[in-house]
């Protein structure tokens, strides 16, 4: 079975500064996506950003983008020029190619603090 | 803009009741999910929904069921509420094709 894991439960930032959120996940499939998804305090969770596992090019949105390591099974989230706003929690997730299966594996999330 | 509307925010049911949690979305998504968002333990699947009046258990699905008699409603039925089903629960739908979750706000209940 897959599974994630967010080994930071809290991370803290410096405005304008950058930061990096860890997830690495175990797999046997060679195709998969990755996601990462902020849930602000207003409680809606957002997609992020996302990457096939076939693409090598890491994917970037803006100011977010990742480090995929596809032999290490990691992908990390780096955030640029971090503002008031990135304050959330951010959870990675991992989902199966696979025919026939729908859901999607979360990892325990990572608070992240934007100081002023 | 699409939406994944919850119908409360809030609510707090005695233990024992019968609880009802509905989930409305717009975007005509085959594939709908209840989940429960407890701290430490992050997103766990209650169940899914891939048609109209299928359904399919997640990783933990006892004591809860489902309902989904329209392809835009998903319902999550507390059938004897207890107290360690005091937990945020989150809807998501997704399109049946490669692509993120859309969420709705989520429900925080209490049962006391």
């Amino acid at each position: 079975a897959q599974t994630v894991t967010q080994s930071q439960p809290e991370m803290s930032v410096q405005e304008a500064e950058t930061v990096t959120l860890s997830c690495t996940y175990d797999t046997s499939e060679s195709d998969y996506y990755l996601f990462w998804y902020k849930q602000p305090p207003s409680r809606q969770m957002i997609l992020v950003i996302r990457q096939e596992a076939y693409k090598q090019q890491n994917a970037t949105e803006n100011r977010f983008s990742v480090n995929f390591q596809k032999a290490a099974k990691s992908f990390s989230l780096k955030i640029s020029d971090s503002q008031l706003g990135d304050a959330a929690m951010y959870f990675c997730a991992y989902r199966s190619t696979t025919s026939g299966t729908y859901k999607y594996i979360f990892g325990t999330g990572t608070r992240l603090k934007v100081l002023a | 803009d699409v939406k994944v509307t919850q119908s409360s925010r809030y609510l707090v049911k005695r233990t024992g009741e019968k609880v009802f949690l509905e989930c409305v979305q717009d975007m005509d998504h085959e594939n709908m999910f209840w989940y429960r968002q407890d701290p430490g333990l992050g997103l766990r699947l209650i169940y899914f929904s891939y048609d109209v009046k299928m359904k399919e258990k997640g990783d933990i699905p006892e004591g809860y069921s489902v309902s989904r008699e329209k392809k835009e409603r998903f319902s999550l039925i507390l059938e004897s509420a207890s107290t360690n089903q005091t937990s945020m629960y989150l809807c998501a739908s997704r399109a049946d094709r490669p692509g993120g979750y859309t969420f709705g706000s989520g429900t925080r209940l209490t049962v006391v």
